[in-house]
């Protein structure tokens, strides 16, 4: 069974460009939920996904916005990008039997 | 939100050497798992362990709910247990509260 797949591994951005990253589920799982790793904050939730619809929501601005496909497929999207931005960006899916599963996380840096 | 209080922070062990990882959370929560960070970044499922006690090889845990805490045993350490733990507990939804990591280092 594959795992949780997250595209690309690696972003360079300028400040003020956007983002969409990419992350495919495990087959069978309707969840999806994305968090930023920094090492000042650790790793903080940003949203969750089930059935198309954003579920649950983290404290972070506007520019920060996801959605999810009917294929379960979750894209995550960063407008106006800052310095601050910079982190690993970690999607994981779930099912309600054995928690979270997460990918192997998009690394952004903007410059 | 659910505070999530990891100790130690960082451990050195000598390879060959047992541990034990905590975990304290805030509210209760029914859901827990705990993570391995591989150098490359990514979160390595352990175990998911809302209650009781669990093994996999070298590596157990304990969660006893109703004290709101968690622990993580690691016996017969190698240097690939290397890395950062990390447990996380969600109460209602799916939203996990994240500590802030035990950094162990084994040194052969």
């Amino acid at each position: 069974k594959a795992g949780v797949t997250q595209t690309p591994r690696y972003l360079i951005k300028t400040r003020g460009q956007q983002v969409t990253l990419s992350c495919s589920p495990i087959s069978g799982h309707r969840s999806v939920s994305w968090y930023q790793q920094t090492p000042g904050q650790g790793l903080q939730f940003l949203f969750e996904y089930f059935s198309e619809t954003q579920r649950n929501k983290g404290n972070f601005p506007g520019r920060f916005s996801g959605r999810q496909f009917s294929n379960s497929r979750s894209e995550m999207n960063v407008s106006t990008l800052e310095l601050g931005d910079s982190a690993l960006y970690l999607c994981a899916s779930s099912s309600t039997s054995y928690g979270y599963t997460f990918g192997s996380g998009t690394r952004l840096t903007v410059v | 939100g659910i505070q999530v209080e990891q100790s130690p922070p960082d451990l050195i062990l000598q390879e060959g050497a047992n541990s034990t990882l905590r975990c304290n959370f805030s509210d209760s929560v029914n859901n827990l798992q705990w993570f391995h960070q591989n150098p490359w970044g990514q979160l390595i499922n352990l175990f998911y362990i809302p209650s009781g006690t669990k093994q996999n090889g070298r590596l157990s845990a304990t969660t006893v709910a109703t004290e709101r805490y968690s622990l993580l045993y690691i016996s017969s350490s190698q240097t690939t247990d290397s890395g950062v733990y990390f447990c996380a507990g969600a109460n209602t939804g799916n939203q996990f509260y994240f500590g802030t990591g035990t950094s162990l280092t084994v040194i052969p």
